[in-house]
């Protein structure tokens, strides 16, 4: 089944204590990115990832981290976080290539972040 | 930049009505445009995807329609039901911006 998969989907911890969250995806796809979404601004891209190895900013990135080393996965790190982190984060992935399902966007099922 | 939005932000209907939902953006060079699903706290699921060449796509009781030269999408909903109450978002791609959604409650 294709599917993007997130783990951990709860998670509950203090400020300044690095986590990550891990992304993978089972569909080869180029494409994957990371959003926030908080009550009342949506949802916001915080990084994104062309292909392995290449990885931009969104329009939230400030205080979190990515990485591309291998094609379906793209963890996303907080190396201290903060209350204001808290929120509900999304991975998604994407083909890049021709077709009729290109650039259709596949999320995984969230995950829950609580910072104390 | 492109932006997106969603209007009524929410709306209520009695079951078995038909309605239509809103999207519209500022930058008509979109390559596809993707309608979802949101059930609270819960993921996206997506409903339709139409790439920019085509006018509409179907899928059961949902029609999505585009219409890139005036920068607008509608997601025609027929025969209400409760089971559709959600948030219904929709995304412009590229860049992969979305809408702030519209809250649907469908009475019994």
């Amino acid at each position: 089944e294709a599917q993007v998969t997130q783990n951990p989907r709860y998670l509950i911890t203090v400020t300044g204590k690095k986590l990550t969250v891990t992304c993978s995806q089972n569909m080869n796809h180029e494409y994957m990115s990371w959003y926030r979404q908080d009550p009342g601004l949506g949802l916001r891209q915080i990084y994104y990832s062309m292909n392995v190895e290449v990885t931009d900013k969104g329009d939230v990135p400030e205080g979190y981290k990515v990485s591309r080393k291998e094609k379906r996965n793209f963890p996303l790190i907080l190396e201290s976080p903060s209350p204001n982190q808290t929120s509900l984060y999304f991975c998604a992935s994407s083909s890049r290539t021709g077709g009729i399902t290109a650039y259709e966007q596949y999320f995984g099922p969230g995950t829950r972040l609580t910072v104390t | 930049k492109q932006e997106v939005t969603q209007i009524p932000a929410a709306l209520s209907v009695p079951e078995g009505e038909n309605l239509v939902l809103n999207c519209s953006f500022t930058d008509s060079a979109i390559y596809n445009l993707q309608w979802f699903r949101q059930d609270p706290g819960k993921g996206l699921t997506s409903l339709l995807l139409i790439q920019s060449s085509q006018r509409e796509q179907t899928s059961g009781r949902l029609n999505a329609s585009l219409d890139k030269s005036s920068g607008r999408s509608t997601l025609y909903i027929a025969a209400s039901q409760p089971g559709d109450s959600a948030t219904y978002l929709c995304a412009v791609i590229p860049p992969l911006v979305f809408g702030k959604g519209t809250r649907l409650s469908v009475i019994a």
